[in-house]
Order: C-alpha cells, then structure tokens, then sequence
C-alpha cells in the first residue's frame, strides 16, 4: 500500500506571498499523483493532478505542482496567494492494478493566509 | 452536471446506535467510494465498488460497518453498533471507469457519536 507524507500540518504565509506545500509519497513502479482541496464544510476539490508526460502541471485558482521521480515528491506551489487559499490541502496518489483509482491520502497541510 | 449527492449532512446519536448514510454518485460513473476522514487527517478508503460489485472492502471494519449498491447506482454505508471512534466525516465520491480517473468527492456526512 502507498504512504503520502505531507511534510507540514499547518502553513501560515502572508497574503501576495509565495507559497509551497510538500508532498512525498513511497515508491512505485507507476503511480497517478492529485492535489485535492477542502473548504471548511465542504468536499474535497481536485485542484490538479499528474498522469503522465510533462512533471510540471497547472492547476485551477493558479496553484502548480512538480512531479519528481527521483525524489518521490510532488509539491504544490502558487506564487502569490490570497486569503479565499485558506484552506486543507490533500496529497493523494493512486496506482493501477486491482486498486484501480484508489487514493491514497496525505494527513492534510492547513494553508492560512494573513493579510 | 449534478454532483455527488449525500444525506444526511450532519447525524449525532449515541453509542449503541444505529446510522445510515445515503450516497447517489454522478450520473454514469460505474465505480463508487466511501471514505472515512477523522478529525485532523486525511480520508481513508472503507470500501470501493465497481458497478454493484464490491472491489476492495479491506478495511471496512466489518463486525459494524455495512454498504451495499444496488443496481450499481446509489449506495447506503450502514454502522451499527456505533462506537465513540466512529465519529468522523464519510466522504462518497464516484469516478468513470480508467486509469487516472478523477474521483469526485460528495460534501460529506458528518456524524458525531456521543
């Protein structure tokens, strides 16, 4: 079964600043790598996610994420936030196989932007 | 296009309890999702369905918990007899069929058992 670190709980940042959430997941032979995001109250919302070809990938509300392979990571960045960002950001990787679609989550990263 | 649909929204009851949480995923989709979020981390995966099979149940704690989906539609993840732990948000979510699928998450059901 795959293991999703996210490296920070909670992440406070200044409103306009930049910002980068960590993610490292265990190793794979092929895996499907997503950023979901939860408002207070509400579901996840998928923000981005990395299937295949480019390791850079953009996302909705101008968040982007890097895939590293050699490192096991992808981390979601945006650089310039604004307070509506305050929110729970979930890693979540999935592998092919019998667990088709499956996701595997992170314990969440709080993003709270200060003015 | 209509989301993830869930009822009820919020539930408390007490030890012992009975609950059932209802779940009608996006028009389509073949395969269904109830995941289980505690307080201060991530959701984890309870039981999965393909159409109304079921896929992976691993850890369904099955001497209390129950789903079922019939017709491979809409779907009722059922606890009985709740424990104190139990308390937590039951997320359904519903994805198309392929690989690196999108999984659509409903709002959630949030029980507190007390």
């Amino acid at each position: 079964a795959q293991s999703v670190t996210q490296l920070d709980s909670q992440v406070p940042v200044f409103e306009e600043a930049p910002v980068e959430l960590r993610c490292n997941y265990s190793s794979s032979v092929s895996v499907y790598l997503f950023w979901y995001v939860q408002y207070p109250n509400q579901g996840l919302q998928l923000l981005l996610k990395y299937l295949s070809g480019s390791t850079l990938v953009k996302g909705i509300n101008g968040f982007e994420a890097e895939f590293n392979k050699s490192q096991t990571s992808f981390h979601l960045r945006k650089p310039s936030v604004h307070i509506s960002d305050t929110a729970e950001y979930f890693c979540a990787v999935s592998e092919g196989g019998s667990t088709l679609g499956r996701l595997y989550f992170g314990r969440g990263t709080q993003l709270t932007v200060w003015p | 296009e209509a989301g993830v649909a869930q009822s009820p929204r919020y539930k408390i009851i007490e030890k012992r309890q009975s609950v059932a949480f209802w779940c009608n995923p996006i028009s389509g989709h073949a395969t269904l999702y109830w995941y289980q979020q505690i307080l201060g981390q991530g959701p984890k995966l309870l039981i999965q369905f393909q159409n109304n099979g079921v896929v992976d149940d691993s850890q369904l704690p099955k001497d209390r918990f129950s789903a079922e989906r019939l017709k491979g539609v809409d779907s009722t993840l059922k606890i009985q007899p709740a424990k104190l732990e139990d308390s937590a948000v039951y997320l359904c979510a519903s994805s198309e069929r392929r690989m690196g699928n999108t999984i659509y998450f409903g709002e959630g059901s949030w029980l507190t058992v007390v």
